[in-house]
């Protein structure tokens, strides 16, 4: 059964650093999605992309995150200048049209 | 923006017994009703959703009925299982759009 798969499952990185998480959405998918998730707390919606540009984003995405479709299968969200606040599990997640399927998740601890 | 609230933030029901969650959203341009499950170190799950042309929908011991009228949904549960502890999300959306993920409903079944 086709699936999301987010890289790597873990990172920790240093405060300031920049980091990139990677994802490969089902392939004949057309929309593309990053939601985090801090401990404890709700989905939160961070950016979705739709024929290769951003169709919609949240005030969390500010100017230290940005994506890319780089080769037409991989996803990347990249921030730039981690903060500790950026802790939190990071999830990507890809539809055809109606079903959302998502990844296992990356989990991002800043230290 | 769409703001969506689910009600309990918490549910503990008896192994056997029905668990019942209700969804309330804002947007009434909505018209796909999703509900996904997350279980501990893993990304959201779809377990069933609705369209906005059909009032209910069943899949086992599992159904979503909806008022769109009253813009909610809720999530039915039959003859609770240990395994369906987790949390329950919805996010009701406008295909294609991003979709905003309710705060959560932590299910707990105690055997």
């Amino acid at each position: 059964e086709p699936e999301v798969t987010q890289t790597p499952s873990h990172q920790v990185t240093q405060m300031g650093q920049e980091v990139i998480l990677r994802c490969v959405p089902i392939s004949n998918h057309l929309y593309f999605y990053w939601y985090r998730q801090i401990l404890g707390q709700k989905v939160e919606f961070l950016v979705s992309f739709y024929n290769n540009e951003i169709s919609e984003k949240s005030e969390i995405f500010d100017d230290q995150f940005s994506v890319e479709r780089p080769d037409g299968s991989n996803f990347t969200l990249k921030i730039r200048s981690t903060k500790l606040e950026d802790s939190a599990m990071y999830f990507c997640a890809s539809r055809p049209h109606s079903e959302a399927f998502f990844g296992q998740g990356t989990r991002l601890t800043v230290v | 923006g769409e703001n969506v609230e689910q009600h309990p933030s918490t549910l503990s029901v008896q192994e056997g017994d029905s668990a019942v969650i209700k969804c309330t959203y804002s947007d009434s341009a909505s018209n796909y009703f999703p509900w996904y499950k997350q279980e501990l170190g893993k990304g959201p799950q779809l377990i069933i959703d609705i369209r906005s042309n059909v009032g209910e929908k069943k899949d086992q011991r599992i159904a979503v009925t909806l008022n769109k009228t009253a813009k909610h949904f809720s999530l039915h549960i039959t003859e609770t299982q240990p395994e369906d502890s987790a949390v329950y999300f919805c996010a009701p959306d406008n295909y294609g759009q991003n979709f905003v993920f309710g705060p959560g409903t932590r299910l707990s079944v105690l055997p």
